[in-house]
Parts: C-alpha cells; sequence; structure tokens
C-alpha cells in the first residue's frame, strides 16, 4: 500500500522552542494531507486540513499561529509547534490520501519540557 | 456529536476465538467506511475498508459485515491471535478525501 512517512519520530524540546515535523507522501502525491492529534488511550482529533499551495483549514478551538502548518509540495506537508509548552506534549499524526484510501504516518511522540 | 459510535471500549478474546467490533453512524452521505489498526506509538494502519454498495467483504482473517439500513457495520477477526493485539478504530466519511470521522476505538487483548 501508499506509504507516508512521519519524521521524527520522537522529540523531547525544552519549553519555548519550537519544533518542526515533516510528514511526506513517498509513493504517491497528496494534493491533501491532514494533521491530527491523539491524547493516550483516546481517539484521533482532526486539528487541520492542509492543501498543497493553500493555507490550510484549521479546526475549532486550534490554535493556528501555534501550530503552523505548510505544505510546500505534493508530497510534504509540515507541523511546526511554536513555542511549545508541556500542554503540547502529545502523539502527532500526519494522514495523506493514496490510491483510493486514506495512509497515516507513524506518529511523533512530542514531550515539552 | 460523536458521529460514528464504537463498541466495544475493550474486548478480551482467546486464541482462536472470533474478536467482533461493532460501529454505527448518523450521516447517511457517508460512503466510505474503514477500519484501521493502531499499534502503542505507531500510526493507525488501514487494515480493511468498505463501501455501500456490498454487504461485506473480507480480506484474509479480517471481514467487514455492514448493515445500510441499520447503519451500522462491524469487524470481524477470526481466528484470533496475540499478534492481532492492539487498538482498533473504525471511521467514516463521504468519500476518502474529505474529514474522517472515527470512532472512540476498541482495545483489542488476545490471550493465549
Amino acid at each position: 500500500g501508499a506509504v507516508v512517512s512521519q519524521h521524527p519520530s520522537r522529540v523531547i524540546c525544552k519549553s519555548g522552542t519550537s519544533v518542526k515535523i515533516e510528514c511526506r507522501s513517498l509513493d504517491f502525491q497528496a494534493t491533501t494531507m491532514f494533521w491530527y492529534r491523539q491524547f493516550p488511550k483516546k481517539s484521533l482529533m482532526l486539528m487541520a486540513t492542509s492543501n498543497e499551495g493553500s493555507k490550510a483549514t484549521y479546526e475549532q478551538g486550534v490554535e493556528k499561529d501555534k501550530f503552523l502548518i505548510n505544505h510546500a509540495s505534493l508530497t510534504l506537508s509540515t507541523l511546526t509547534v511554536t513555542s511549545a509548552h508541556p500542554e503540547d506534549s502529545s502523539f502527532y499524526i500526519c494522514s495523506a490520501r493514496g490510491s483510493g484510501d486514506r495512509y497515516f504516518g507513524a506518529g511523533t511522540r512530542l514531550s515539552v519540557l | 456529536q460523536q458521529q460514528v459510535k464504537q463498541s466495544p471500549q475493550s474486548l478480551i478474546v482467546q486464541k482462536g476465538g472470533i474478536s467482533i467490533i461493532n460501529c454505527a453512524y448518523e450521516n447517511t452521505a457517508f460512503d466510505y467506511f474503514p477500519w484501521y489498526q493502531q499499534f502503542p506509538g505507531k500510526g493507525p494502519a488501514l487494515l480493511i475498508a468498505i463501501r455501500p454498495d456490498v454487504s461485506e467483504k473480507k480480506e484474509g482473517r479480517f471481514t467487514i459485515s455492514f448493515n445500510k439500513s441499520a447503519k451500522q457495520f462491524s469487524l470481524h477477526i477470526m481466528d484470533s491471535q496475540p499478534g492481532d493485539s492492539a487498538t482498533y478504530f473504525c471511521a467514516a466519511s463521504k468519500n476518502t478525501g474529505n474529514q474522517f470521522y472515527f470512532g472512540t476505538g476498541t482495545s483489542l487483548t488476545v490471550i493465549p
């Protein structure tokens, strides 16, 4: 099946720093990518929808200035958590559509100290 | 409002048994119903998906049963194995490119 690569898989940072997470579709072009946040033992919560070449669409309650999304090409979308704080610690997952189905990255575990 | 309701929250099955997870949806416009398997610390992996034009789809030990009139669909795992122990999420969407509505997840444990 289609592959979505997400990097890094784990990041630990100090409070106040910014963290960038990359999501790549390896064998298909993704005009739309999705970013999710998942809390322990909970379902996936959609944060934003990223369209190549245009501004991302954020879900209600998600701060667009805190979670910057860039979809510069058909195979790459990035999520930057700016001025991260401990409450931003979570599991972040990207998703893209390929071959008619939706595929997910392996996720990024962000821990903010 | 929860668009997709999933049950049970957790499930324990003996090795070789059948695991059954159920989902119900509200929006009749949904036309794509996938199931995802997630291991701890990993992203969800597509397991099997169905569209409403068929009532059942089977791939290996995994079967989706779909009841359009009842707005329900279920995942059956035959001959369950300890390696199947994971969290399973159902989802629904209006075609694959649009927003997915996920169920709350089912933690499956298969005991040897």
